[in-house]
């Protein structure tokens, strides 16, 4: 059975300082979403990440994948209150060819705090 | 505007009914998705549809019923077999293959 697991599950920080989430998972796959998720609303992607040694950043968050490690980061850079919700690794189970589903880590719950 | 629209936005259901969670997206989409979220966990795949009039289950599809009869539409039912439904409940869509997927804002189901 896939895992896909989350390290932290909370993370409480101060405003200014670096972090880093991991999204270790259990099987074969090279194609990684971030998603955020603030409390009682939907989610909002992030990043895709679609191939290894893949890094993307936005504002003060950078992603990264290691297909061999089987591992994503997710990298916040001196944190802001802003920042703070819910993130989420998925991963991508199937074959490129026969489509998209994706497994979900639990989450990293974040609170930047001021 | 291009997007996902989930109604209603809250939903109480009494013991024994079955209810219907609408999804709709404008975005011309080709595969369309139904997740579950318990409080404090990550999403659980109900069902998924890559084409018009196919779909397979997902992880946790027992108790749930869907139908893709157009390619903006895929609604699920939450029948009277599903012992535990208060969740939340996102749809969600995608192009393709390996495309992100783009999230509805969730339907709240409440068993009274």
């Amino acid at each position: 059975e896939l895992k896909v697991e989350q390290n932290p599950l909370f993370l409480s920080m101060q405003e200014g300082k670096n972090y880093t989430i991991y999204c270790n998972y259990s099987t074969t796959s090279d194609r990684l979403y971030w998603y955020r998720q603030d409390p009682g609303k939907s989610l909002e992607s992030l990043f895709v990440l679609l191939s290894n040694g893949a890094v993307k950043q936005e504002g003060r968050l950078m992603a990264s994948l290691d297909t061999k490690a089987r591992l994503s980061t997710l990298h916040i850079t001196a944190a802001v209150h802003d920042l703070s919700a819910t993130y989420f690794c998925a991963v991508d189970i199937l074959p490129m060819e026969y489509g998209n589903k994706l497994v979900f880590g639990a989450g990293t719950i974040l609170r930047v705090k001021s | 505007d291009g997007g996902i629209t989930q109604s209603p936005k809250y939903l109480f259901r009494k013991e024994g009914q079955n209810v219907t969670l609408s999804c709709e997206q404008n975005l011309n989409h080709d595969a369309m998705y139904w997740y579950r979220q318990d409080p404090g966990q990550g999403l659980r795949l109900i069902y998924y549809s890559q084409i018009v009039n196919d779909f397979q289950k997902g992880d946790i599809a027992e108790g749930y019923s869907v139908s893709r009869e157009k390619k903006e539409s895929f609604p699920l039912t939450v029948t009277s077999a599903q012992k535990n439904p208060t969740a939340f409940y996102l749809c969600a869509s995608s192009i393709g293959n390996s495309d992100t997927q783009y999230f509805g804002p969730g339907t709240r189901l409440t068993v009274l």
